[in-house]
């Protein structure tokens, strides 16, 4: 069973340019999370998305930032016209119900030149 | 809302001696309390949680964990340290039914 898989790895982009950062959940779970981990700092909670559907959106910035989830295909956080403080680490991380444990993805390295 | 917190920014630790990595919590209700390991470059691994039961938690790679209500702590335990186990260690506890709030984490090395 394929853990939580996070793509790209790493990814580089210049300011004001798009960012797109995916995610496939382990096999059998249909929820999803994505965390933000800061330099020198814990994650914190960003989007839960299931299917089709935003369900708490609470942590992500107000703009330039957005989730989803579709029927078919990996999770999307999308950064628009990312800026030096986008740079961070994104973690996805994947449950089958939203009570049980969630296991993350290797993350994704964005580095904002 | 529900919160935690590492108090020691590093611990260092011999090979073969017992680690304790700290975390306290404070919650409204019952506590849903998790670790998680971060090895350089990759993400997080679940090592265990406590949800309800025994106060004493057993998890991956000999690790355990002891739930102390009286004192609101959850510290992270093992016997016998490997320098393999030198990592980034996250408490974490569950603040509504699914959002994860973390602390910030204690940087774990242990010398040969």
């Amino acid at each position: 069973n394929a853990g939580v898989m996070q793509n790209p790895r790493h990814l580089v982009r210049r300011r004001g340019q798009e960012a797109r950062l995916r995610c496939s959940p382990m096999k059998g779970h249909s929820h999803v999370y994505w965390y933000r981990q800061l330099p020198e700092e814990g994650l914190k909670f960003m989007v839960y998305l299931q299917k089709e559907n935003i369900i708490d959106e609470s942590g992500m910035p107000k703009e330039r930032f957005s989730a989803e989830f579709p029927k078919e295909g990996p999770s999307i956080l999308r950064i628009q016209q990312v800026v030096r403080g986008d740079s961070a680490a994104y973690f996805c991380a994947s449950s089958p119900t939203p009570k049980d444990t969630q296991y993350f993805g290797p993350g994704t390295r964005l580095t904002v030149l | 809302a529900q919160s935690v917190a590492q108090p020691e920014d590093q611990v260092n630790v011999a090979e073969g001696n017992p680690l304790t990595v700290k975390c306290t919590y404070s919650v409204s209700g019952n506590p849903y309390l998790f670790w998680y390991v971060q090895y350089p470059n990759r993400g997080l691994q679940f090592l265990l949680k406590y949800i309800t039961g025994d106060n004493l938690v057993k998890g991956s790679y000999g690790f355990e964990a002891e739930f102390n209500k009286s004192q609101t702590s959850f510290h992270l335990k093992k016997p016998s340290a490997l320098v393999s186990d030198s990592a980034l260690y996250f408490c974490a506890v569950r603040d509504t039914d699914y959002k994860l709030s973390f602390g910030a984490g204690t940087t774990v090395t242990v010398r040969a």
